[in-house]
């Protein structure tokens, strides 16, 4: 069974970062692209952009090209996507998704607050 | 980037009754590979979404075939033949054709 296990709820003060994690389980990661979404309060799915783990190539969404960094360790079989200078419209549920959206992860709610 | 335009914004239905759930796109999805990457998703409340169809009207193993995706180029369908309770959640489409991917606004569907 696939499985994608994400890293726990996070409070960010404006200007720091964050990592993220997803733990892939029952399916290696270099066979796929690991996708990154999230969901602001009340709001719908938006795309940040996608990683190939078996040769660390990315792809992002204009907006989030100096916000967002998506790595992958594939010897861990784990994403990550850091959030750098933090701010309250960075409140938000960050999804991970293997392609084409065949699985999901529970989502991680990142919070930006002083 | 490409626009998905869902219609309509929300469903309230009885159990057993049909649904129907649009989503048109601004652009053709049909990619160079043959393909067109035009995908559904229900968020159930309080959750992360989950699969249902991929490639239009390819409905994943676990996925009740009550659900229905058809449509090409620019327009596309999910239906529902007879809606269950448990049908209850926002319907995404998106699209992994052209990039970035973008989703649809969502369609919510509601049990009476």
């Amino acid at each position: 069974e696939v499985q994608l296990q994400q890293s726990g709820a996070e409070l960010g003060k404006p200007g720091t970062s964050v990592k993220l994690s997803c733990k892939v389980s029952g399916y290696n990661i270099r066979n796929t692209y690991m996708h990154w979404v999230n969901q602001r309060p009340g709001k719908g799915l938006e795309w940040i952009g996608r990683i190939d783990p078996a040769n660390g190539n990315t792809i992002y969404a204009e907006k989030f090209k100096s916000k967002a960094t998506l790595t992958a360790d594939t010897s861990s079989n784990t994403a990550y996507m850091q959030l750098s200078q933090l701010k309250s419209d960075d409140t938000a549920i960050y999804f991970c998704a293997m392609d084409p959206g065949a699985y999901w992860g529970q989502g991680t709610l990142v919070t930006v607050s002083s | 980037d490409v626009v998905m335009t869902q219609t309509p914004v929300s469903l309230s239905l009885a159990i057993g009754q049909p649904a129907s759930i649009s989503c048109k796109s601004s652009q053709s999805l049909l990619g160079t590979s043959g393909k067109t990457f035009l995908n559904w998703i229900l968020q159930r409340p309080g959750q992360s979404p989950k699969r249902l169809i991929y490639q239009v009207s390819k409905l994943y193993s676990e996925v009740p075939d009550r659900f229905s995706g058809s449509g090409s180029e620019t327009e596309f369908t999910l239906k529902i033949s007879r809606v269950e309770a448990e049908d209850l959640g926002v319907y995404y489409c998106w699209q992994g054709t052209h990039f970035p991917l973008t989703f649809g606004s969502g369609t919510k569907l509601e049990i009476k």
